[in-house]
């Protein structure tokens, strides 16, 4: 593994359903974070975590749930999916807090 | 509400022009400006970013402009290639909860 990954690549999901997406960094940065990408929207940031043990709200955490048992992994739980989390969904970490490295992406789609 | 304004949504450019897209933001308690480029299909990635007590950065063909009183910056692409079509989004961060805030994404089309 070198950077972030992140399962799955894609996924059909129907709505109420629980999903979690799975983001695994190997760089041993501190913070780590979930936006999604919406067309005209930009990022927007959902959650994060400055280190191990401590998550915080973003812009649009509603019906997003995080965790940070670990430094490497950081999953994003939909606890009940609705069709607007229809999205792009983007898992960035920091070494310092300032620069972010982005990971491939998992496109949802909310049925 | 969006932190940071962003335009133009699109721009179009000819090989070997100049690409300019602005930003604009109200919180001062914004400390760093980076902006990212993004290929279809991946992850956006760091191009060149900027703190607030200096007025400009040069890397490449790539410039950030920061007028800090005006609370605006903005990325100069100079001699612009085809491989330079992309989205840009310009950032901030605010320290305290090293959260960072995006603007709406640039589709830059560079033709040859």
């Amino acid at each position: 593994i070198a950077g972030i990954t992140q399962a799955p690549t894609s996924q059909i999901l129907a709505a109420g359903r629980r999903m979690t997406l799975r983001c695994t960094q190997d760089m041993r940065h501190n913070a780590m974070y979930w936006y999604r990408q919406d067309l005209g929207l930009g990022l927007r940031l959902i959650h994060y975590s400055n280190t191990a043990g401590t998550t915080g709200k973003g812009e649009v955490p509603d019906g997003y749930s995080v965790s940070r048992a670990n430094t490497d992994d950081f999953p994003l739980t939909l606890a009940s999916a609705v069709p607007s989390q229809t999205s792009v969904y983007f898992c960035a970490s920091s070494d310092s807090g300032v620069k972010q490295f982005f990971g491939p992406g998992t496109r949802l789609t909310v049925l | 509400q969006q932190q940071v304004k962003q335009s133009p949504q699109s721009l179009i450019v000819q090989k070997g022009g100049i690409s300019i897209i602005n930003c604009a933001y109200e919180n001062t308690a914004f400390d760093y400006f980076p902006w990212y480029q993004q290929f279809p299909g991946k992850g956006p990635a760091l191009l060149i970013a900027i703190r607030p007590d200096v007025s400009e950065k040069k890397e490449g063909r790539f410039t950030i402009s920061f007028n800090k009183s005006a609370k605006q910056f903005s990325l100069h692409i100079m001699d612009s290639q085809p491989g330079d079509s992309a989205t840009y989004f310009c950032a901030a961060r605010r320290r305290r909860g090293n959260q960072f805030y995006f603007g709406t994404g640039t589709s830059l089309t560079v033709i040859p």
